[in-house]
């Protein structure tokens, strides 16, 4: 079975700053999607970016960019010119690629705070 | 577009009855749907997965005959938790895909509170 890892509870980062969200995952596939989720205080879980693991260049959206790097099964997100509005609970997720296993499996999530 | 919804939004219920979430597809056919719960401060953990027309498929350790899953149309599912204790008490939210291979989009969530 595949788990995701997120080690950091919480982080804080200062208005306009860069802050980076860890996450870790282990697999035996070769093939699969990787997420970034974020879910405000409101609790409606908001798609930030997601990875096809076959694609080597890196996903961004934004302000919103990840690091992935397959040996490692790392997946960072890095959030540029943070705004308030940032501020959220981030979840890591990791699905599988073949459409007969499509759910998704969630890390415990980094609780992030923008500070003015 | 990818709209889902869920109602109720809250709900408190008594010690021993039963209730039922909707969660719906508003702009586009949902062939799959996932339901999950998530206690304060923790992630998201999935209950089952249903598939339109089909029994749903209910993840370990959830049981099937307390957390009733319907999925009679492309574009509802309902989740009826039988029986409710105090300890059902929790944030369900469903999630809808066109497919097992398609984007899931979630729904707002449902509190329930067990009285």
């Amino acid at each position: 079975a595949q788990t995701v890892t997120q080690s950091q509870p919480e982080m804080s980062v200062q208005e306009a700053e860069t802050v980076t969200l860890s996450c870790t995952y282990d697999t035996s596939e070769s093939d699969y999607y990787l997420f970034w989720y974020k879910q405000p205080p409101s609790r409606q879980m908001i798609l930030v970016i997601r990875q096809e693991a076959y694609k080597q260049q890196n996903a961004t959206e934004n302000r919103f960019s990840v690091n992935f790097q397959k040996a490692a099964k790392s997946f960072s997100l890095k959030i540029s010119d943070s705004q308030l509005g940032d501020a959220a609970m981030y979840f890591c997720a990791y699905r599988s690629f073949t459409g007969t296993a499509s759910k998704l499996t969630f890390g415990t999530g980094t609780r992030l705070q923008v500070t003015l | 577009g990818a709209v889902v919804s869920q109602h109720p939004s809250r709900v408190i219920c008594k010690s021993g009855t039963s209730v039922k979430i909707e969660c719906r597809s508003l702009d586009f056919q949902a062939t799959t749907m996932f339901w999950y719960r998530q206690f304060p401060k923790q992630s998201l953990m999935l209950m089952a997965t249903s598939n339109e027309g089909s029994k749903a498929t209910y993840e370990q350790g959830v049981e099937k005959d307390k957390f009733l899953i319907n999925h009679a149309s492309l574009t509802l599912s309902t989740l009826t938790v039988t029986s409710a204790h105090p300890e059902d008490s929790s944030f369900y939210i469903c999630s809808a895909s066109r497919g097992l291979a398609y984007e899931q989009y979630f729904g707002p969530g449902t509190r329930l509170t067990v009285t």
